[in-house]
């Protein structure tokens, strides 16, 4: 079974300062990583998506993650945050091999402030 | 334009009755998915389908039935044996169900279901 763990419930930073959304997973199988942001009232929108290759993944509205195995983590960051950054962010896994049921974290809720 | 509609976006419901939730997708998507999603506890899986006719139990899946009729069609039906049925409930489609993994899932607008 997969699980995953979004260390940050809350995290509120100042309009153009840097973030990093933390993510760790456990998985005994080889599985696949993404964030998803939602916006309030709404679906979820993929940001980026690791499936092999550069651990360094860049995705929309200027966001990156980092791939790090021996840590089993995925954090997500942006180096300069802007007001509409403001959402809701999950990190979720899916396996490799079989049916793509995503497992989600709990959701770290981004706050920027002017 | 292509995407995946659910409807609709608010339901209120009394307790006891049945009520079925919608979702459309128009992406030629072969799997689909139903999920719930309570305040910090972040998304959890209901149903999903591979594929026409079939479908699967996710983790959360009692008190709720699906069916898949047809490739772009797959309602939710919340049952009165529901015992908190009052969520967020999110659907969603990816290219394919099986291996190779790693489809994108995309998901509909969501549809908020209250309980009275």
């Amino acid at each position: 079974a997969q699980s995953v763990t979004q260390l940050d419930s809350q995290v509120p930073v100042f309009e153009e300062a840097p973030v990093e959304l933390r993510c760790n997973y456990s998985s005994s199988v080889s599985v696949y990583l993404f964030w998803y942001v939602q916006y309030p009232n709404q679906g979820l929108q993929l940001l980026l998506k690791y499936l092999s290759g550069s651990t360094l993944v860049k995705g929309i509205n200027g966001f990156e993650a980092e791939f790090n195995k021996s840590q089993t983590s995925f954090h997500l960051r942006k180096p300069s945050v802007h007001i509409s950054d403001t959402a809701e962010y999950f990190c979720a896994v899916g396996r490799i091999q079989g049916a793509q049921k995503l497992v989600f974290g709990q959701g770290t809720r981004l706050t920027i402030n002017p | 334009d292509g995407g995946i509609t659910q409807s609709p976006k608010y339901l209120f419901r009394k307790e006891g009755q049945n009520v079925t939730l919608s979702c459309e997708q128009n992406l030629n998507h072969d799997a689909m998915y139903w999920y719930r999603q309570d305040p910090g506890q972040g998304l959890r899986l209901i149903y999903y389908s591979q594929i026409v006719n079939d479908f699967q139990k996710g983790d959360i899946a009692e008190g709720y039935s699906v069916s898949r009729e047809k490739k772009e069609s797959f309602p939710l039906t919340v049952t009165s044996a529901q015992k908190n049925p009052t969520a967020f409930y999110l659907c969603a489609s990816s290219m394919s169900g099986g291996s190779p993994g790693g489809d994108t899932q995309y998901f509909g607008p969501g549809t908020r279901l209250t309980v009275l």
